[in-house]
């Protein structure tokens, strides 16, 4: 079964410094993708980043950048220029296929992200 | 275009109950999936519908289960409720899958069952 792995279950920022989240994620598959998705208090699951594994160029998405280690099965998150609306649940997840041509999303445990003033 | 919906935001329920929660994709996606979040076990996918058929469906007792109208609406119900079903209930829409597009979760449905 694939697992995904977030070691940090809170952290926290000052507003306009770089924190990095860290997330592992086992599988046996070549090809696949990675996820993070952010869950603010209003609930809703939004999708920062995404990442195909077989693209060795690591994601970007404005101030949101990932360093994808295949080989280590590591997907870190970075957030530069950290601001006040970046609080919230930080989700990284990972596609696992399914019989019939459907998928389903693996999530990890969530790393709650606070950006201080 | 409007996002995903889902009714009702909150839900409080006996157990015992049966409870359906509903879910408007976004407009022109035929993928619905069901995720269950709870502080303990985390996320966890429920189940998912394409083109009204169930595709697949994750490790849930048969108290849970869903089905999906042909304008891609999607319910899900759970019958007998037990404590241990309160959580968040999130549902996600996409026009084929995760990996060939993205989903697009909506706000939730929180059930508490007392």
């Amino acid at each position: 079964a694939q697992t995904v792995t977030q070691s940090q279950p809170e952290m926290s920022v000052q507003e306009a410094e770089t924190v990095t989240l860290s997330c592992t994620y086992d599988t046996s598959e070549n090809n696949y993708y990675l996820f993070w998705y952010k869950q603010p208090p209003s609930r809703q699951m939004i999708l920062v980043i995404r990442q195909e594994a077989y693209k060795q160029q690591n994601a970007t998405e404005n101030r949101f950048s990932v360093n994808f280690q295949k080989a280590a099965k590591s997907f870190s998150l970075k957030i530069s220029d950290s601001q006040l609306g970046d609080t919230a649940m930080y989700f990284c997840a990972f596609i696992e296929n399914l019989q019939g041509g459907s998928e389903k999303l693996v999530f990890g445990k969530g790393t709650k992200l606070t950006v201080n003033p | 275009k409007a996002g995903v919906t889902q009714t009702p935001r909150y839900l409080i329920k006996t157990r015992g109950q049966q409870v359906t929660l509903s879910c408007s994709p976004i407009s022109g996606h035929r993928s619905v999936s069901w995720y269950q979040q709870t502080p303990g076990q985390g996320l966890q996918f429920l189940f998912e519908y394409f083109s009204e058929t169930q595709r697949n469906k994750g490790n849930f007792p048969g108290r849970f289960s869903g089905r999906q109208f042909s304008n891609s609406r999607s319910e899900m119900n759970v019958s007998t409720l037990e404590l241990g079903d309160s959580a968040l209930y999130l549902c996600a829409s996409s026009s084929l899958g995760g990996s060939h597009s993205p989903l697009h979760f909506g706000n939730g449905t929180r059930l508490t069952v007392t």
